[in-house]
């Protein structure tokens, strides 16, 4: 059975600040997806990482993946206020139909 | 705008009512999913359809059933609610050969008292 750990569950930072949440997950998979969840909204698609050592950056966010580890990293650069938000990471099973197993989301805070 | 509808946005009922939550999309993708989200579990599968006229079971099945309707539409129906399906319900679709991962509906928030 797939699952996926994201850590940390909270978190709260200021702004200007580097910081990273991970994304760990137990089977082998090379399709992992990154969104972002404002609240009382929809989930809005981030990021598609798609191979081993894949790396995407929008902004102020770079995703990356280590299928080996089994481990994506989603860092988030000299945070804004904007940023806040709950982030999901999502493994791809790989069985036929996309089926996507979520992290539990981390939930962001970013403080002026 | 091209996207997934879901209706619809707010819904309570009454424990023993039943109700049908409605999914549509335009994006022409053959897969599409119901999932329900609750706090600190983030979001688990209930039913999926992989393509029209196919419908399988996902992570949290019991008390829901589901009908892939045609290519656009993808229903989920509580027969009898229960306080325990409480919870904001989001439908996806995909096109899996592309690997893009899911565009989402906007969910309903559903109560049963």
């Amino acid at each position: 059975e797939l699952k996926v750990e994201q850590n940390p569950l909270f978190l709260s930072m200021q702004e200007g600040k580097n910081y990273t949440i991970y994304c760990n997950y137990s089977t082998t998979s090379d399709r992992l997806y990154w969104y972002r969840q404002d609240p009382g909204k929809s989930l809005e698609s981030l990021f598609v990482l798609l191979s081993n050592g894949a790396v995407k950056q929008e902004g102020r966010l770079m995703a990356s993946l280590d299928t080996k580890a089994r481990l994506s990293t989603l860092h988030i650069t000299a945070a804004v206020h904007d940023l806040s938000a709950t982030y999901f990471c999502a493994v791809d099973r790989g069985q036929g139909a996309q089926k996507l197993v979520f992290g539990q989301g981390t939930r962001l805070t970013i403080n002026p | 705008n091209a996207g997934v509808t879901q209706t619809p946005k707010f819904q309570v009922l009454k424990t023993g009512q039943s109700m049908t939550l409605q999914c549509a999309q335009d994006m022409n993708h053959n897969s599409m999913y119901w999932y329900r989200q609750d706090p600190g579990m983030g979001l688990r599968l209930i039913y999926y359809s992989a393509s029209e006229g196919t419908t399988d079971k996902g992570e949290v099945p019991n008390g829901y059933n589901v009908s892939r309707l045609n290519k656009r539409e993808f229903s989920l129906r509580l027969e009898s609610a229960a306080p325990s399906q409480t919870s904001v319900y989001f439908c996806a679709s995909s096109e899996p050969g592309l690997g893009y991962g899911y565009t989402f509906g906007s969910g309903t928030r559903l109560t049963v008292v």
